[in-house]
């Protein structure tokens, strides 16, 4: 199947500093990447969805200012995580699908962000 | 208010012994899907159901879709170590759009 990374996969900032988490399709063109956030023991929440070449469509109550998230290119999302603080910790995970709704969406594995 | 409930939220069980985790909604699904996750790592696709009262079977692990389209269940038979995981339920609303809802998740446990 279709394969998903993300670098990098754990990430450790001082409160204050901003950190960038890049999602790539290796293999197929991701039109729409979607990027999601979870916390120990509970399920995904969708944080926004990406269009390449598109600004990101976000979910309520996810502040853009603070998580930036660029789709460039095909292969491409970045998520950015602007001046960070401890209750931005957690795992967050990206998929990436192609360019019908009905085709699979696939998942990354995931990126651990501790802030201090 | 979640549109995915997942029961139960927890499970302990031994090796050997059978299982069923329930998806629930009060919304129409166009399709539904299971995923397992183990701890660090991003979910793995287990299976997709589209058709109301769609039964998939994968190996020991049996899955079934609504006839109505807004529940889903997931049996697996003489659990494993191996199956321990979070499992999560996952759909597309009909007429929702690009985004795939997930459930609350059903955290199972096989031991020895």
């Amino acid at each position: 199947g279709a394969v998903v990374s993300q670098h990098p996969s754990r990430v450790i900032c001082k409160s204050g500093t901003s950190v960038k988490i890049e999602c790539r399709s290796l293999d197929f063109q991701a039109t729409t990447m979607f990027w999601y956030r979870q916390f120990p023991k509970q399920s995904l929440m969708l944080m926004a969805t990406s269009n390449e070449g598109s600004k990101a469509t976000y979910e309520q109550g996810v502040e853009k200012d603070k998580f930036l998230i660029n789709h460039a290119s095909l292969t491409l999302s970045t998520l950015t995580v602007t001046s960070a603080h401890p209750e931005d910790s957690s795992f967050y995970i990206c998929s990436a699908r192609g360019a019908s709704r009905t085709d699979t969406q696939y998942f990354g594995p995931g990126t651990r962000l501790t802030v201090l | 208010t979640q549109l995915l409930e997942q029961s139960p939220q927890f499970l302990s069980i031994q090796e050997g012994e059978n299982l069923t985790v329930y998806c629930n909604s009060s919304s129409v699904f166009s399709s539904l899907q299971w995923y397992r996750q183990e701890p660090g790592e991003g979910p793995v696709l287990l299976v997709t159901v589209v058709t109301g009262g769609e039964v998939k079977k994968l190996k020991r692990l049996t899955f079934q879709f609504g006839d109505a389209r807004k529940d889903s269940s997931l049996h697996i038979t003489a659990a494993q170590p191996g199956d321990t995981g979070l499992y999560l339920c996952a759909g597309h609303l009909t007429g929702g759009g690009n985004k795939l809802t997930f459930g609350t998740g059903t955290q199972l446990k096989v031991e020895l």
